[in-house]
């Protein structure tokens, strides 16, 4: 299976900066790379898929890279309903893997 | 707009049998492979199962497999998760997502998401 090593497993930041999440894949996965936002108790809501591309209705203060086998999340000034749990995901191979998450708090 | 609806969760006691229905609505059902994802309470989120289109390719996470069995009725737009020999780790709220391809080979990314249903296995 890919194991899917996701960094930090929390951050605190505050309104207006600048975050970074990392995801480092065990194994080449292409650019079969997802990234999802969670709520408490809401439902993963797609960001972005293929490593950078933007689900429609995504803010464009969300972007994604890839350089080689590890994938970032960046956002680019954080807005208030920004602060939730993070999630990367390979789709490349089964079975499909999820990175453990980061939670993003206000500071 | 596209949505997905779950339904059937419930407290089940240990070695039973549940099933989960998803209803879709606003896409082209029968384009899509749909997928089951799990997530244990205050844990991350776990794939469980994808289904091909047309409801012919298959494929598992070890920790379901030969207990679960993911299915579709394209004609009612509903996928369905059999869920049989239920144990305590089963626990979760069970998510059904939308692919954003056919759902042969290869997956291309999920792009939409029920709100869940919570699966309470207990004695």
């Amino acid at each position: 299976d890919i194991q899917m090593t996701q960094s930090p497993s929390s951050l605190s930041a505050s309104l207006g900066d600048r975050v970074t999440i990392t995801c480092r894949a065990s194994q080449g996965i292409r650019n079969s790379l997802a990234w999802f936002q969670q709520k408490p108790g809401k439902a993963p809501k797609s960001l972005i898929y293929a490593a950078s591309s933007l689900q429609s209705g995504v803010p464009s203060r969300f972007s994604g890279s890839r350089s080689g086998t590890d994938f970032t999340l960046t956002i680019s000034s954080l807005q208030p309903e920004d602060f939730a749990t993070y999630y990367c995901q390979q789709y490349n191979s089964y079975p499909i893997t999820f990175g453990q998450g980061t939670r993003l708090e206000i500071k | 707009q596209v949505q997905l609806v779950e339904s059937g969760g419930g407290v089940v006691r240990p070695g039973r049998s549940l099933r989960l229905s998803c209803a879709a609505t606003g896409f082209t059902f029968s384009n899509s492979g749909m997928h089951w994802v799990r997530q244990a309470p205050g844990k991350g989120l776990e794939w469980v199962a994808i289904i091909s289109h047309e409801g012919s390719n298959k494929f598992y996470a070890d920790s379901v497999k030969g207990r679960f069995t993911i299915s579709r009725d394209n004609s009612k737009t509903a996928l369905y998760l059999q869920m049989s020999n239920l144990r305590a780790e089963d626990t979760a709220v069970y998510y059904c997502a939308k692919d954003q391809g056919y759902g042969y080979g290869s997956s291309l990314g999920m792009d939409v998401w029920g709100q869940g249903t919570t699966v309470t296995v207990s004695s």
